[in-house]
């Protein structure tokens, strides 16, 4: 399994672009590079997912480079709603298991 | 878009009982799997719930203590046995819907407070 590192926290005042920088030095040919996003006492949400070069959706823009050991999600003008946890995922799904692992996860903290 | 919820949301219960939480889909789905999120802590996989078959469980994890059950498609359930204060956690269950790519769908997952 893919291993990944992200910074544990993070501050940004309401407003900013945040850019969130996953490492994954490891990650296989078949992986897919997927960002979840999750506040206190719910379930993680989906926010992207990417397999090479870019990808944008109406929430965030998801970052990888040529090789792929390490991505960057983009959170454009951040509010307060924003804050919370998220985390990068590596890996996929095949014969009905799953190799995939949640790392630590970047804790965001959105300041007025 | 599909509908994945949990009952109960939350529980408190006293140690030496069993909780069994329900995970319900609104739609067939290919795999469904069982995570637990201790306070302040990431997720970790506890099995993965095969339809018409028995679960398998992550290391770390048993039968005994973690029973599934996976009858159809859209349902299943964990039963968390035998329960202390470290059983104390977050269960959510997720599902990947095939077509829809390498991604899994998170529950609102169920809070239980073991005393």
């Amino acid at each position: 399994l893919a291993k990944t590192t992200q910074p544990i926290s993070m501050d940004s005042y309401e407003g900013q672009e945040v850019n969130i920088t996953c490492s994954h030095n490891n990650i296989a040919t078949n992986d897919y590079i997927t960002w979840y996003q999750q506040f206190p006492s719910q379930g993680p949400r989906f926010i992207i997912q990417g397999y090479k070069t870019k990808v944008t959706n109406e929430v965030a823009s998801l970052f990888i480079p040529a090789d792929r050991k390490s991505s960057t999600l983009s959170l454009p003008r951040v509010s307060l709603s924003d804050t919370a946890v998220y985390y990068c995922l590596v890996g996929g799904f095949s014969g009905g298991y799953q190799k995939v692992t949640f790392g630590t996860g970047t804790k965001l903290q959105v300041i007025p | 878009s599909a509908v994945i919820s949990q009952k109960p949301s939350r529980d408190i219960c006293q140690r030496g009982t069993s909780l069994t939480i329900q995970c319900q889909v609104d739609s067939q789905v290919t795999m469904m799997f069982w995570y637990r999120q201790q306070p302040g802590q990431s997720l970790t996989l506890i099995a993965t719930a095969n339809q018409g078959s028995e679960a398998t469980y992550e290391s770390g994890f048993v039968i005994d203590k973690f029973p599934i059950s996976r009858p159809n498609l859209t349902f299943s359930t964990l039963t968390v046995s035998n329960m202390s204060p470290e059983d104390s956690s977050i269960y959510l269950c997720s599902v990947v819907w095939e077509g829809r790519g390498e991604t899994q769908y998170f529950g609102p997952g169920t809070r239980l407070l073991v005393l």
